[in-house]
């Protein structure tokens, strides 16, 4: 069974530059999550899909971050404009159901450096 | 507020030899899970045991078991036979009826040969 995969595994950009960030859950993983660690961290959450609907994004700041997970499948996370404190590690997660089964499968995640 | 606490943030041990990672957490809930996750330098987080809050009995996955303490709300990780491998963060995470996981701090744990 292949894991989650994200894409691009390093990305450097500029502060007020956009990023889009790429994830394709686990098949049949119903839930995906994104999260964001900072260095020295536990991992912070972003924003959560039960299929194409947003389960939770209380702790997406919205004014400049957005996820899509259109069709229920892969998802991509965008910061637009990115600030310095974006600098992070994003991690994306799935699992099979919501109140299912709870463990989450991660994927290798992508560091952000803003400068 | 769900809330997860590892107040050790590095320890060592010798290879071969035993070490207890520490972990409490603050839930108003009755049924939760709760998690020990490695994750090494590639950054790649992997679950490496889970604890059903129903279920007296202390998870074990070979080298690795837990002490759950349901009252104390304590949940320690125990490592035997600790091998160069299991360097790595390990986070402690609860999850709850919304699915969502709250991570601890973190701990980084260095296996001396």
């Amino acid at each position: 069974e292949a894991g989650v995969a994200q894409s691009p595994r390093y990305k450097i950009i500029e502060k007020r530059q956009s990023v889009a960030f790429w994830c394709n859950p686990i098949s049949g993983h119903a839930t995906l999550y994104w999260y964001q660690q900072i260095l020295g961290q536990g991992p912070k959450l972003l924003i959560q899909f039960q299929n194409n609907g947003v389960v939770d994004d209380s702790q997406l700041p919205k004014d400049r971050f957005s996820a899509e997970r259109l069709k229920g499948v892969d998802s991509t996370l965008k910061i637009q404009p990115a600030k310095l404190e974006d600098s992070a590690v994003y991690l994306c997660a799935s699992s099979r159901m919501r109140g299912g089964s709870p463990e989450q499968f991660f994927g290798p995640g992508t560091r952000l450096t803003v400068l | 507020a769900q809330t997860v606490t590892q107040s050790q943030p590095e320890m060592s041990v010798q290879e071969a030899e035993t070490v207890t990672l520490s972990c409490t957490y603050d839930t108003s809930e009755s049924d939760y899970y709760l998690f020990w996750y490695k994750q090494p330098p590639s950054r790649q987080m992997i679950l490496v045991i889970r604890q059903e809050a129903y279920k007296q009995q202390n998870a074990t996955e070979n080298r690795f078991s837990v002490n759950f303490q349901k009252a104390a709300k304590s949940f320690s990780l125990k490592i035997s036979d600790s091998q160069l491998g299991d360097a790595a963060m390990y986070f402690c995470a609860w999850t709850g009826a919304n699915s969502k996981l709250t991570f601890g701090k973190g701990i980084t744990l260095s296996v001396r040969p």
